[in-house]
């Protein structure tokens, strides 16, 4: 139940080519946080959606927020190799915060 | 500006030795802390979180504890480490405000032999 789904685990894009994922909950989020962890590193925040129907964007990373807040997608424009890495979706409930399994980016140049 | 200490960064220890990672933050006061672990480069595990002195929430039973001495020091200890205890054990602390992201140290990878 308070779980958030990130489905699959692996994707590999030749670069230049979009890349969309995926995060889905079973029930209704307050809000939903998207993370990168690169090879070897740490998680870094890049992003946090709130309202419904959101849509934000960072260069070429868009994230949207569902209109029902049960899901959240991130879209990325034109893959570079710079864009390896692991990506979370993360739900916060009161001072918790619960990841899904994340979705590894593989870009082949 | 706010950072995050974590040491040390790589660990080796043998099965049924004691363990003691900490981690501090500097320019932030009363933060939530975080403990997370990181199996095989996969998903994040919350194991603990605390939200001020002396107050800690095991979020999973397992062979650790963790402890907060003072406001901005966190630590994750065990008395007897397990081959299954090997993992990337990240802290992370954020702002007590409900929506506010974490922010992570650079974590320390544990193998236990």
């Amino acid at each position: 139940g308070q779980q958030v789904m990130q489905i699959p685990q692996y994707q590999h894009v030749q670069e230049g080519e979009d890349f969309t994922t995926y995060c889905n909950s079973s029930t209704t989020l307050s809000n939903i946080q998207w993370y990168k962890q690169r090879p070897g590193g740490h998680p870094v925040f890049l992003i946090q959606l709130v309202k419904s129907g959101e849509v934000k964007k960072q260069k070429r990373l868009t994230f949207q927020f569902g209109e029902a807040k049960k899901n959240s997608s991130l879209h990325i424009t034109a893959t570079q190799t710079t864009d390896v890495g692991t990506y979370f979706c993360a739900r916060r409930a009161n001072s918790k915060l619960t990841f899904g399994k994340g979705i590894t980016l593989s870009v082949r140049p | 500006s706010q950072t995050i200490h974590q040491w040390p960064a790589t660990l080796v220890q043998p099965v049924g030795s004691p363990l003691s990672l900490e981690c501090t933050v500097e320019g932030t006061s009363n933060p939530n802390l975080y403990w997370y672990r990181q199996a095989a480069g996969r998903g994040l595990q919350l194991l603990f979180y605390s939200v001020g002195i002396g107050q800690i929430s095991s979020e999973v039973p397992q062979n650790l504890s963790a402890s907060r001495p003072q406001d901005r020091q966190f630590i994750l200890s065990s008395k007897k480490l397990l081959l299954s205890d090997s993992g990337f054990y990240l802290c992370a602390w954020s702002v007590q405000q409900s929506n506010s992201p974490l922010h992570f140290g650079n974590g320390t990878r544990l193998t236990v032999t």
